[in-house]
Formats: C-alpha cells, structure tokens, sequence
C-alpha cells in the first residue's frame, strides 16, 4: 500500500541555518504531495504542495519539489528562525480511488536563537 | 469563516464512561476525517466520510463510533472508554480527493 517516510527527529539548528527534511513515498498511482506543519498545541496546516511530477511548492520561504524518479519530496529552507521550530509532516493524497491522505509520522524542528 | 471547529476542547473521562466529540466545518466541503495523534506515531485515520451519508473505517476504528450528520457535522463517539484511547483527536475536511484537508484545532482526551 501507499506509504510516506520521513527523517526521525527531533532536529536542532541554529537560526538562519539551512534546513533539510527528508521525504520519501511509495505510491501506486500518480499522488498528490504535501507539507504540513504543526504548532505547539495547534491542528495541522498546510505548508505548500506539489500535485504532479517536477512542481515546486513554497510558502513562507520553504520549498519542495515533486521528484517521481526518487520518489522524494524533500523540505527545504534556507535560514531558518525560532518562529519555525514545529512539527513537520510528510503526506500523500492518492486520486486513483482512495478518499484517504497518508501522512508521515512527523518531524520536530527546534530552531535556537 | 471559522473554518473546522471541534468541542470539547479538553476532556477528561473515566474508564467505561461515554462521550461524544463534535466537528463542524462552513467550507461546503464533502469529505470529513477524525484522526488520533499519539506521541512519536503521527497521525491514524479512525473513521472518514467521503460525502454525506457515508462513513468509512481507517487504520483504527475499534472502539469508536461516527456520524455524518450533514455535510457541515461529524462526530466521534466513545461507547465505553478506555486508558487506550487517551490522546489528542483532530478533525479534518477536504474539498474533495486529492485536496488538502483543514484541520480542527484539536480535543485533548485523558481517560483514567
């Protein structure tokens, strides 16, 4: 079945440091993907998406790209602040029947000052 | 718009009472989703509906049960809870497949 992995956390950078998280999913069809993020005591959000092969999503400075040939969908910022320190979820959406989203089991980023 | 909206907030309960969780969404869409977040397992799919009149069982539906409504309401009831369940449930809606869904704020449930 369709399935998401993402880096284990929590990671700990400094502020304006480049962040990374990995993303990677096995689909059977052709799925939408998503970033979503969690505050501290908050639903999710979405962050950006990507619903085909080679879309880039950004928002608010971070960025991913739709990569079919290595099955990614890494998040990307390139200077991170303490307002970003959150919980980050990988997801799919696939259209070829389900009604179900698959998400990730989440990222903890801690952003010093 | 309020956007989903989920009550309580916080609950605590003791084993083998019952309660109800209620959502709401004003964005006209079809598809609802209760999930369970537990630490360090991510977020599982408990009950969805597709549309209105229908309602489907996710990854771990034993010991729940729901309800669409209508299209605006979907709750989560616990029949007799249990230490087990103790977790934050969040809400969710979608447009439609393949769309992002929109998250409740979140009901942070302790059973004792």
């Amino acid at each position: 079945g369709d399935s998401v992995t993402q880096m284990e956390g929590p990671v700990t950078l400094s502020e304006e440091a480049f962040l990374t998280i990995n993303c990677t999913y096995t689909a059977t069809g052709y799925p939408s993907l998503f970033w979503y993020v969690q505050y501290p005591g908050e639903g999710l959000q979405l962050l950006l998406k990507a619903t085909k092969a080679d879309d880039k999503g950004s928002n608010k400075g971070f960025e991913a790209t739709y990569r079919k040939e290595t099955t990614s969908f890494h998040l990307e910022k390139g200077s991170v602040q303490v307002s970003d320190s959150a919980v980050y979820f990988c997801a799919l959406s696939d259209n070829t029947g389900g009604f179900k989203t698959i998400f990730g089991a989440g990222t903890r980023l801690f952003v010093k000052a | 718009n309020a956007g989903v909206t989920q009550t309580p907030k916080f609950q605590v309960l003791k084993t083998g009472q019952s309660m109800t969780l209620q959502c709401a969404q004003d964005m006209n869409h079809n598809s609802m989703y209760w999930y369970r977040q537990d630490p360090g397992m991510g977020l599982r799919l408990i009950y969805y509906s597709a549309s209105e009149g229908t309602t489907d069982k996710g990854e771990v539906p034993n010991g729940y049960n729901v309800s669409r409504l209508n299209k605006r309401e979907f709750s989560l009831r616990l029949e007799s809870a249990a230490p087990s369940q103790t977790s934050v449930y969040f809400c969710a809606s979608e447009p439609g497949v393949s769309y992002e869904q929109y998250f409740g704020p979140g009901t942070r449930l302790t059973v004792t």
